[in-house]
């Protein structure tokens, strides 16, 4: 398995604009997370997914912010729209029930200009 | 106050030296205690995990749990350079039948030879 799949790797946008990541997690995890990481803050978990149904957004900053699931195979972060305070390495993350490990991609890498 | 609480350094120590990495943390539900390594530009990737209290030794890497004082600690022997990277404390407890890890900041370790 090629792990979790991240796309794009880098993003550069203008404030206001809308801003999509995407996710692919490894196949059958069941478990999709969804963090931010930013040197003040550390990684902050944003919202969880189980089976594709989300669980808990409650990291989730503002309304702003939105994620679906699908599918088993894919999910979508989007900002809309975009401030330059989100700037940040977005990662997405994926694990089996029962399993305490989570497998990370490689981020994206987002800044709001 | 964090759950979890990291020191971020940076903490520069000179090649072969024992290096000591440390989180407290303060909801006692925690179960699973864990170590994860972060090179710069890459996503987290599962180091150790321990349960419950105790010590596990893999290589030249030792964890430790102290649940009555709520305090964690990650012993790296004869560092090297290339042990260069940031290091990640994560807990987590049952939730729903899963495990969702809460991540401390990060500490960043620099080993020069």
């Amino acid at each position: 398995d090629a792990g979790v799949i991240q796309s794009p790797r880098h993003e550069v946008t203008e404030m206001g604009q809308e801003v999509t990541l995407r996710c692919k997690p490894i196949s059958g995890h069941d478990y999709l997370f969804w963090y931010r990481q930013t040197m003040m803050r550390g990684l902050e978990l944003l919202i969880y997914f189980n089976n594709n149904v989300p669980i808990d957004d409650s990291g989730m900053p503002e309304d702003r912010f939105s994620a679906k699931m699908p599918n088993a195979s894919f999910s979508t972060l989007k900002i809309q729209p975009s401030e330059p305070r989100d700037s940040a390495v977005y990662f997405c993350a994926s694990s089996t029930n029962r399993n305490t490990e989570a497998f990370f991609g490689q981020g994206t890498r987002l800044t709001v200009v | 106050q964090k759950e979890v609480e990291q020191d971020p350094g940076p903490l520069s120590v000179p090649e072969g030296a024992i290096v000591s990495l440390n989180c407290t943390y303060s909801n006692s539900a925690f179960q699973y205690f864990m170590w994860y390594r972060q090179y710069s530009r890459k996503g987290p990737e599962l180091l150790m995990y321990t349960y419950s209290s105790g010590n596990k030794e893999d290589g030249r890497f030792t964890a430790q749990v102290d649940k009555s004082s709520k305090y964690i600690s990650l012993f790296i022997r004869d560092s090297q350079p290339s042990d260069s990277a940031t290091y990640l404390c994560a807990m987590s407890s049952p939730s729903g039948g899963s495990y969702i890890p809460t991540f401390g900041r990060g500490t960043s370790l620099i080993v020069h030879p």
